[in-house]
């Protein structure tokens, strides 16, 4: 099966501007995650999609930060306006439906944004 | 914060086995042990996890402690594609969020 992947692999943008980042989660995989790492940083948890609902956006940082998943396929992050902190790598994952705690999650290769 | 205390970094010989240790004293019933590697430039990998039995698959060998307080990852014969960072981290039954900590960096000598 195809894993997750996601697009761009990196994007370079200004302060200020938006960005969008897109991810698609492994068929059939109800659960989508949102992660981040910034610089020097671990790895962050932003939220969690079951099909098209949030389930937790605890870890979102603010509101320049928007998580869609219309029609519980694939998911997109906007950033507007972006601002240099931002700069990291985001991270998309899914995972199974049903018990979540036991069933792993599976990683797509980030995005890699850079805000200058 | 991480709920997990792992060595910053270890380093192994390439064909010998590896033993990662993770610390994880306030860990509930219904915590599951996960481990997870990062290699260069890519998302983190599922290896394996457990929740109170020990657990082996093709990837690794997790032995959890009777108390449930530590786990250890073991890769039984450690390769130069190996060479990542190893996180562990626990998830409770009914949430689904990682948290992540620092992980151990494994450097696998030829």
């Amino acid at each position: 099966e195809a894993g997750v992947t996601q697009f761009p692999s990196h994007s370079v943008i200004e302060k200020g501007q938006t960005v969008t980042l897109r991810c698609d989660p492994i068929s059939g995989h109800d659960n989508l995650y949102w992660y981040r790492r910034v610089m020097g940083k671990e790895i962050k948890f932003l939220l969690h999609f079951v099909k098209e609902s949030k389930q937790d956006e605890s870890g979102m940082p603010n509101n320049r930060f928007l998580a869609e998943r219309t029609g519980g396929t694939y998911s997109t992050l906007k950033v507007q306006p972006a601002e240099l902190e931002d700069s990291g790598v985001y991270f998309c994952a899914s995972s199974r439906p049903r018990s979540v705690a036991s069933y792993e999650q599976y990683f797509g290769p980030g995005t890699r944004l850079t805000v200058t | 914060d991480a709920k997990t205390t792992q060595p910053n970094s270890m380093e192994s010989n390439e064909e010998e086995p590896v033993h990662l240790p993770c610390n994880h004293s306030t860990i509930s019933g219904t915590d599951y042990i996960h481990w997870y590697r990062q290699l260069p430039s890519q998302g983190p990998e599922y290896v394996i996890h457990g929740l109170t039995s020990n657990v082996n698959n093709r990837m690794a060998s997790l032995a959890i402690a009777e108390d449930r307080k530590s786990s250890t990852l073991i890769l039984h014969r450690a390769t130069l594609r190996d060479a990542a960072v190893y996180y562990c981290i626990l998830v409770t039954s009914g949430t689904y969020k990682y948290i992540f900590g620092t992980g151990t960096r494994l450097k696998v000598l030829a």
